[in-house]
C-alpha cells in the first residue's frame, strides 16, 4: 500500500454516463496528479493541484473535470466520454518541497466506455 | 509531453540473470526517477538519482546517469521471477513536473 486510495477499481460506462473517480492521500502531501495510461504508449500527465489551485491542465478534453476540495482528496468527473476514453486512470500524490519529489501511486482505475 | 523513452520494449530473461534497461531523454532534468508496475496496477518508486550523481545503488537495483548523453540505465542483478513487471523511468524537471516513458516490460522466466 502507497497510502493512496482509488474508487472504484473497476469501472464500465456508457457514452452518456455521467461518473466520477476518486483518489484519497493521509500522507501530507500537497500535490495531487492525475495521469492517464493507455496500453504501449507513456503516461500522460492530466491534471495537476498543487495545494488544491490547478497548475496544470494538459489540454484535456472538457468531458474531463477534475475536483480538489481540499489538498487530500482529488475525484475526476466524467461525462459523455469516448470508447477511446477507455484506459487506466491513476492517481499521485507527492510533497512538493525541496528539489526532489517521489510520486506515489493509487492502484488505479481501470475505466471500459461502451 | 514524453520526456523519457524507455529501450528495449520488452525484455525476457532467464532467472538469475541481470536485465539491463536504458531511458533517453530530451531537456534538463533535476532528477530522474525508475518505477515499477506490476501487471494493471500503480506504479511504485523505485529509485531516484539526482543530476549531479553519477550512479546510485539500492538492494539488486543499479542505476546509472549520463547527463551530457542525456541517458539512464536500471540494472537488476540476478533476477527473479517476483521482478517481472513494467518498468519506467520518470524525468523531473525544474518545475517539479515529472514526465514518464512508455516503459519496458520484463519477464522473468522460471
Amino acid at each position: 500500500e502507497t497510502g493512496v486510495t482509488q474508487t472504484p477499481r473497476h469501472l464500465v460506462m456508457g457514452m452518456t454516463n455521467k461518473k466520477s473517480l476518486k483518489c484519497e492521500q493521509h500522507l501530507g502531501h500537497n500535490a495531487m496528479y492525475w495521469y492517464k495510461q493507455s496500453a504501449k504508449k507513456p503516461l500522460e500527465l492530466m491534471f495537476v493541484y498543487n495545494f488544491k489551485e490547478q497548475t496544470e491542465n494538459n489540454s484535456v478534453p472538457s468531458r474531463f473535470s477534475p475536483e480538489c476540495p481540499n489538498s487530500s482528496h482529488l475525484f475526476l468527473h466524467l461525462h459523455t466520454l469516448q470508447p477511446e476514453d477507455s484506459a487506466l486512470y491513476l492517481c499521485a500524490s507527492s510533497r512538493l518541497q525541496g528539489g526532489d519529489t517521489e510520486a506515489f501511486f493509487g492502484q488505479g482505475t481501470r475505466l471500459t466506455v461502451v | 509531453s514524453q520526456q523519457g523513452e524507455e529501450d528495449p520494449q520488452a525484455l525476457s530473461i532467464q532467472e538469475g540473470e541481470n536485465a539491463t534497461m536504458n531511458c533517453s531523454y530530451k531537456t534538463s532534468i533535476n532528477n530522474l526517477q525508475w518505477y515499477r508496475q506490476n501487471s494493471g496496477r500503480g506504479l511504485v518508486h523505485l529509485i531516484l538519482i539526482r543530476s549531479n550523481e553519477r550512479e546510485k545503488h539500492s538492494g539488486r537495483l543499479r542505476v546509472t546517469l549520463d547527463t551530457s548523453k542525456k541517458s539512464s540505465s536500471l540494472l537488476i542483478t540476478a533476477s527473479r521471477a517476483a521482478d517481472t513487471a513494467s518498468y519506467f523511468c520518470a524525468t523531473q524537471a525544474p518545475d517539479y513536473k515529472l514526465s514518464f516513458g512508455a516503459g519496458t516490460t520484463v519477464t522473468v522466466r522460471a
